[in-house]
C-alpha cells in the first residue's frame, strides 16, 4: 500500500522547457490536489480535483495545467517553465471533508 | 477568502519543556483543524485534528485547543522531545462541494535543545 506515489523526485529544467509531474493514489479517494511550498509562504494549491473528471483552480493556478486522468492518477504540466516555479510540488488527496491530508513525497524542482 | 496566521514563526524549547503554537483563522465557515508536522526534508504528515464542534483533543504529548468564538486554536506539546524538532503547520478548512478547500498558516519551525 504505497499511498500516494509522485514522479520524479527532483528535476531541473531550463527556462522555457516543459515537463509533467505525475501522481497516484492507490487509496481510492474522490479528491486529489497540487500545491506547491516555497519557504515562508507555507503550502499554496495550485489545482484541485474534486473527483474524476472535474478539474479547478486553486490559489495560484497560472503557469500550471492538470489532467485527472483517472480516479488514481492527477498530473500537473508546466508547458513554459520560470524561475519562479522553482519550489517543492506536492500531490495530496484526502477522503473527504474532516479527514487530515495524505501527501506524496514531494517533488523539488529548480528552474534555472 | 480564509486568512490563517500562525505564530510564532521559530521556537527554541529546552528537552522537557512544553511548546504552544498559535493559530488565528477568519472565516468562520471554517469547521475543521488539522496540525500536520514536516521533518527537514520530509513530506507533512497529520499528527492531530479537530473539530469545530470540538473545545479540545488530547493524543498523548500532543493536545489542540479550539475558541471559536475568538477563532483560535492552539497546538501544544508536552514534555517536548529532540525528535519533536520539525515544521508544524495550522490548517483551516471548509466542506466545499464535497472537497475540502483548506488554507495553511505560514509553519512553526520548532527546535528542541537536548
Amino acid at each position: 500500500n504505497a499511498g500516494v506515489t509522485q514522479t520524479p523526485k527532483f528535476q531541473v529544467l531550463k527556462t522555457g522547457q516543459s515537463m509533467t509531474l505525475q501522481c497516484a493514489q492507490d487509496m481510492n479517494h474522490n479528491s486529489m490536489y497540487w500545491y506547491r511550498q516555497d519557504p515562508g509562504m507555507g503550502l499554496r494549491l495550485i489545482y484541485y480535483s474534486a473527483s474524476e473528471g472535474t478539474t479547478d483552480k486553486g490559489e495560484v493556478p497560472n503557469g500550471y495545467n492538470v489532467s485527472r486522468l483517472n480516479k488514481r492518477e492527477f498530473s500537473l504540466r508546466l508547458e513554459s517553465a520560470a524561475p519562479s516555479q522553482t519550489s517543492v510540488y506536492f500531490c495530496v488527496t484526502d477522503r473527504g471533508p474532516y479527514y487530515g491530508y495524505t501527501f506524496g513525497s514531494g517533488t523539488r524542482l529548480t528552474v534555472v | 477568502g480564509e486568512n490563517v496566521e500562525q505564530h510564532p514563526s521559530t521556537l527554541s524549547v529546552q528537552e522537557g519543556d512544553s511548546a504552544v503554537i498559535k493559530c488565528t483563522y477568519s472565516d468562520s465557515a471554517s469547521n475543521y483543524f488539522p496540525w500536520y508536522k514536516q521533518e527537514l526534508g520530509k513530506r507533512p504528515q497529520l499528527i492531530i485534528d479537530i473539530r469545530s464542534n470540538v473545545g479540545e483533543k488530547k493524543d498523548q504529548r500532543i493536545a489542540v485547543t479550539l475558541n471559536k468564538t475568538a477563532k483560535h486554536f492552539s497546538l501544544h506539546i508536552t514534555e517536548t522531545q529532540p525528535e519533536d524538532s520539525a515544521v508544524y503547520f495550522c490548517a483551516a478548512s471548509v466542506n466545499s462541494g464535497g472537497y475540502q478547500k483548506v488554507t495553511f498558516g505560514t509553519g512553526t519551525k520548532l527546535q528542541v535543545i537536548p
